[in-house]
């Protein structure tokens, strides 16, 4: 079945960087789109942005366009973000999620906490 | 982006229907069938509920259903039950070709 693993909790430093996996499998990767949302404490989900696995064309929310990456290695199904000059409100849940039907994100990963802390 | 409007809470008793409501724009909300909704519990990741304004993955009950009226999309939930008690988050596409999430409603089963 659809299963999404993403890597484990991660404590930064502000100004640095941090960077979250998830590997997909039971599906077809190539053919899917990956999108990460991350949710601070008690608050709402936020989206940060999305890839379309197969050609490789990605979005982001304005907020984040100056200090996320998204990017894939379709040889080992995985999919990554990266998000830059870390402060301490991005300290949160963050989640990518899959869909292989066009805004259809059935499987989720399990949330990677990141803490950004001095 | 702003986010998309959602009430703060809603609350029913087991068997009644509830109905959440998230507001947009006609640049998300009213331009696209791109409206989803997420159901979510406490420490639990979002399980999607709703795709394409009115769509059911398999293995969601039909007690769920989606529907969109202008700039307006909503949930309603009928024979609510204990365990539909979590957070509920409407997203949408939008004209800058990213996703926006509403504020989120939290169901109260009374």
């Amino acid at each position: 079945q659809m299963q999404l693993v993403q890597s484990g909790p991660e404590v930064k430093k502000p100004g640095t960087s941090v960077k979250v996996s998830c590997k997909a499998s039971g599906f077809t990767f190539t053919s899917s789109a990956m999108q990460w949302v991350r949710q601070a404490r008690g608050q709402r989900l936020e989206w940060i942005g999305w890839i379309v696995v197969g050609s490789g064309n990605t979005n982001y929310a304005q907020k984040f366009q100056e200090r996320v990456t998204i990017t894939r290695d379709m040889s080992t199904s995985t999919a990554y973000m990266e998000l830059s000059s870390l402060r301490s409100e991005d300290t949160a849940v963050y989640y990518c999620a899959a869909a292989t039907i066009r805004g259809c994100y059935t499987h989720w990963g399990q949330g990677t906490l990141v803490t950004v802390s001095s | 982006q702003s986010a998309l409007t959602q009430p703060a809470s809603v609350s029913g008793s087991p068997g009644q229907s509830i109905t959440i409501s998230c507001t947009g724009t006609s640049s998300d909300v009213g331009g696209y069938n791109y409206v989803s909704w997420y159901q979510q519990h406490p420490g639990k990741a979002p399980k999607l509920m709703i795709y394409e304004v009115s769509n059911r993955p398999s293995g969601v009950s039909n007690r769920f259903s989606g529907s969109k009226s202008g700039n307006t999309a909503s949930l309603t939930i009928s024979g609510l039950q204990a365990e539909d008690e979590a957070d509920y988050y409407c997203s949408s596409y939008t004209s800058s070709s990213t996703e926006v999430f509403g504020g989120g409603t939290k169901l109260t089963v009374l």
